[in-house]
């Protein structure tokens, strides 16, 4: 079955320590995105890329960084720098089709900071 | 303001209600509408989609886009559990576009 794979469900994070949350998908999609979702503010973007090797920052990419190596792949590194990081993350992928630009996106990975 | 402002409820209805979903928005540019559905502790899902203005059927599911007064609402008919659920609304301008996302309402249906 085609689709986004995020990786690990649930992560601990101890305060000062870097962590990465794994993102792949096979629908072969160009663009990919890594959202932040906290209660009541609905879907931040962090960061997206539309091709490999490239990718911009979104909204709110402070303490936060990705690469794009590989088209399948787009792994998400949640920095010390990143002041409150305990948040329910989502990748997500899309194409461009006659809904427009039809965004997908996998099950989700929640960070705690503990 | 926020480009696209959505009451995040929570929305309790008995089941067989008709449920009226809305968001409103800001950018005249947008000409994209999508409706996500996100269960608890999932990924969002798309529901619907609507391009420009005009309404859109699909079972139970209405969706409809008011350009002039910048008003996107999801009607739900016969209203079920299974329906219980957050709808975000999603709307975007152009291909090159990222899309905007309203907060999200929480609906219950209770039997």
């Amino acid at each position: 079955d085609g689709g986004i794979t995020q990786s690990p469900k649930y992560l601990f994070r101890k305060e000062g320590q870097n962590v990465t949350l794994s993102c792949e998908q096979n629908l072969n999609h160009d663009a990919m995105y890594w959202y932040r979702q906290d209660p009541g503010q609905g879907l931040r973007l962090i960061y997206y890329s539309q091709i490999v090797n490239d990718f911009q920052k979104g909204d709110i990419a402070e303490g936060y960084s990705v690469s794009r190596e590989k088209k399948e792949s787009f792994p998400l590194t949640v920095t010390s720098a990143q002041k409150n990081p305990t948040a329910f993350y989502l990748c997500a992928s899309s194409i461009w089709d006659q809904a427009g630009n039809t965004i997908y996106f996998g099950e989700g990975s929640w960070l705690t900071v503990v | 303001q926020k480009e696209v402002e959505q009451d995040p409820g929570p929305l309790s209805v008995p089941e067989g209600a008709i449920v009226s979903l809305n968001c409103t928005y800001s950018n005249s540019a947008f000409q994209y509408f999508m409706w996500y559905r996100q269960y608890s502790r999932k990924g969002p899902e798309l529901l619907m989609y609507t391009y420009s203005s005009g309404n859109k059927e699909d079972g139970r599911f209405t969706a409809q886009v008011d350009k002039s007064s910048k008003y996107i609402s999801l009607f739900i008919r016969d209203s079920q559990p299974s329906d219980s659920a957050t709808y975000l609304c999603a709307m975007s301008a152009t291909r090159n576009n990222d899309m905007r996302f309203g907060a999200g309402t929480r609906l219950t249906v209770k039997p």
